[in-house]
């Protein structure tokens, strides 16, 4: 099945810029997000790049695709101590009506930014 | 203000006791989601809707059941056929054909 990488931990200093990274196995992902979830809250939708993208970027946030590869990043620029949170990669497969399940949102474990001052 | 709501935040259950959680969003979603969070885990799928009255299994669905009599509405059943049942469950929907899936604040369950 489907399988979503993530590290688990990833410490920066304030002003630096964070990259977190993910891999995937399912070669038919489509649609690949990042999450942002603070604590004790739900998940934030951050951003998303279409699989014919390689790059995409939203003021402070770049992402980066290697289909080749199956690897996606997240790099968050002048990094914050707001930015303190867990961070989902997650994936869906191939198009909107691809059958049963094609809805289901494939998530990495998550991985911790802690943000030093 | 459109949004996702999930009632309560924090719930507790004695052992061997039902308890529904609450999904409600006036967002117009068609689709609803179920997922389940342990501690250093991802979130896995508990159950879906994509339309009114009709539902699927996700990857765990034993021990819990769902409801879509509604469209803004999907409540979450954790029955006490569910052996671990102490997590934070989180709803979700989103418009059909549009894969992104907004997010509830999630209700965090523990079981006494």
């Amino acid at each position: 099945g489907e399988d979503v990488e993530q590290s688990l931990f990833l410490s920066v200093r304030e002003g630096d810029s964070s990259v977190i990274n993910c891999t995937y196995t399912d070669s038919s992902s489509t649609y690949l997000y990042w999450y942002k979830q603070e604590p004790g809250a739900g998940l934030q939708l951050l951003t998303y790049i279409f699989s014919n993208m390689d790059m995409k970027q939203d003021q402070r946030l770049t992402v980066l695709l290697n289909k080749k590869d199956k690897h996606l990043s997240l790099r968050i620029a002048d990094t914050q101590t707001g930015d303190s949170a867990i961070y989902f990669c997650a994936e869906t497969p191939e198009g909107p009506y691809s059958g049963a399940g094609s809805y289901q949102l494939t998530f990495g474990k998550g991985t911790k930014l802690s943000v030093i001052p | 203000d459109g949004g996702i709501t999930q009632s309560p935040k924090y719930l507790f259950r004695k052992e061997g006791q039902n308890v529904t959680l609450s999904c409600e969003q006036n967002l117009n979603h068609d689709a609803m989601y179920w997922y389940r969070q342990d501690p250093g885990q991802g979130l896995r799928l508990i159950y879906y809707s994509q339309i009114v009255n009709d539902f699927q299994k996700g990857d765990i669905a034993e021990g819990y059941s769902v409801s879509r009599e509604k469209k803004e509405s999907f409540p979450l059943t954790v029955t006490s056929a569910q052996k671990n049942p102490t997590a934070f469950y989180l709803c979700a929907s989103n418009f059909l054909g549009h894969n992104e899936q907004f997010f509830g604040p999630g209700t965090r369950l523990t079981v006494l």
